[in-house]
């Protein structure tokens, strides 16, 4: 059971428009979530979270969005470099559990 | 120093070995973890220390073991592993609130033959 869905395998997006990535979850006990970002042969980089109580989180060029109603949230990445070309995972909390359950990533790539 | 070390970056064993890898970081964090990711799949957890005693193990085969000898080393002993073991070994810890998210390591890259 796919707790928290990335439905786009990847994502192609020119130089200096906006990236939006979406995730979808189904567990309603997530009390937090997180981006993170992932280059070949490195780990995961934590880029941004967001609280279950909060609508909106924002960062330098880096936005997350969160939609209880609909059990989804998106990044937005505004302007898209090309150093933002990575994997990009979704990961969600459990309210009192310590781990995070991981979407299965979404590819992007920045074109010049 | 910001960082997880893991070591080695890969490994390639037999079936009837037994070899380590190692995690080790030095920012006072005192949660640890495992993960394991095989292509194209998300992490998956299968171990957490909580200042330094195993706090979770996500159902996984004993021929994983986990240690934490001190609260910046984190190790997972391997033995008798099978060829679907194969995958990338992702160390990673926290300061302790998961919601400012994990640091990770590198990873091992593991090869079972």
């Amino acid at each position: 059971d796919q707790q928290v869905k990335q439905n786009s395998p990847s994502l192609s997006v020119q130089e200096g428009r906006i990236s939006i990535l979406n995730c979808d979850y189904t567990n309603s006990m997530f009390d937090y979530f997180l981006w993170y970002k992932k280059y070949p042969a490195e780990g995961p980089t934590f880029l941004i979270s967001i609280s279950s109580i909060k609508d909106k989180n924002e960062d330098g060029r880096f936005t997350v969005f969160l939609n209880k109603s609909a059990k989804h949230l998106s990044l937005h990445i505004v302007p898209s470099q090309p150093g933002d070309s990575a994997v990009y995972f979704c990961a969600a909390k459990i309210q009192g559990a310590q781990k995070l359950v991981f979407g299965q990533g979404t590819r992007l790539t920045i074109n010049p | 120093d910001t960082e997880v070390t893991q070591t080695p970056k890969h490994l390639v064993m037999g079936m009837t070995n037994k070899k380590s890898l190692k995690c080790e970081q030095h920012m006072g964090h005192r949660a640890m973890y495992w993960y394991k990711q095989k292509a194209k799949k998300p992490p998956e957890l299968m171990f957490v220390y909580s200042y330094e005693k195993l706090s979770i193990n996500e159902s996984v085969p004993s021929r994983f073991s986990p240690e934490c000898p001190n609260s910046s080393l984190l190790n997972l002993h391997l033995h008798a592993l099978q060829p679907e073991d194969s995958a990338l070994y992702l160390c990673a810890s926290t300061r302790g609130f998961i919601g400012w998210g994990y640091t990770f390591g590198s990873g091992t890259r593991l090869t079972v033959v």
